[in-house]
């Protein structure tokens, strides 16, 4: 079946610009989450979103980050105002957390250069 | 402490060697472990799960020792194609689901 997709794959943006990221999760997870991998270093965990509940925001590092996600479905990651220093891949991940044991399974990854 | 911590390598290997990795998690609460294997600018991508009892998927061996908070992992007869970077993940309910992400152990089988 279809996995996780994310587009675009790579954006190269102006520094102060704002830019939208998508994610489309595997049909039927209840759970997406949003990461960041700056080159060479780990994944940095962002936000969470699973059902109807709050999303868990407590990764995202500045008001510049907000995400929205409509039901169980799509999901956007917007960076306002963008700083060289958010350039990194970002990569949305879903998992059905109707059943253990929650692996999750991650998209392609957007490549996000800001000049 | 990191919640989830992992020698970060490289592993430098001959092709048909064993190795193993392990990876040490600080949260007892935790109740989900897994694997990660990701290819150089490649995203995460699941390898196995780790349960209790251990398990093994081919050439691959994955241990979970609660007592002492530790998973390891067992790769035989390494191949060239193993090359990459190991991820050990753990699942803590308690927090919503969320996986933790180990730093990642380097391998990298040579001819």
């Amino acid at each position: 079946g279809a996995g996780v997709s994310q587009s675009p794959s790579n954006k190269v943006t102006e520094k102060g610009k704002d830019v939208e990221l998508r994610c489309d999760p595997i049909s039927g997870h209840t759970a997406l989450y949003w990461y960041r991998q700056r080159l060479g270093q780990g994944l940095e965990f962002l936000i969470y979103f699973q059902g109807n509940s709050a999303p868990d925001k407590s990764g995202l590092p500045s008001d510049r980050f907000s995400a929205e996600r409509t039901g169980e479905s799509v999901s956007t990651l917007t960076i306002q105002r963008t700083q060289q220093e958010d350039s990194a891949v970002y990569l949305c991940a879903s998992s059905n957390d109707r059943a253990l044991p929650y692996e999750q399974y991650f998209g392609p990854g957007t490549r996000l250069t800001v000049t | 402490r990191k919640e989830v911590e992992q020698d970060p390598g490289p592993f430098n290997v001959p092709e048909g060697a064993t190795v193993a990795f392990n990876c040490t998690y600080s949260n007892s609460a935790s109740q989900s472990f897994f694997w990660y294997r990701q290819d150089c600018r490649k995203e995460p991508k699941l390898l196995m799960s780790v349960y209790s009892s251990g398990n093994e998927d081919g050439r691959f061996t994955a241990q979970l020792n609660r007592a002492s908070q530790y998973i390891s992992l067992l790769i035989r007869d390494s191949k060239l194609s193993d090359s990459a970077t190991y991820l050990c993940v753990v699942n803590m309910y308690n927090a919503g689901n969320m996986l933790t992400f180990g730093g990642g152990t380097r391998l990298m089988v040579k001819p």
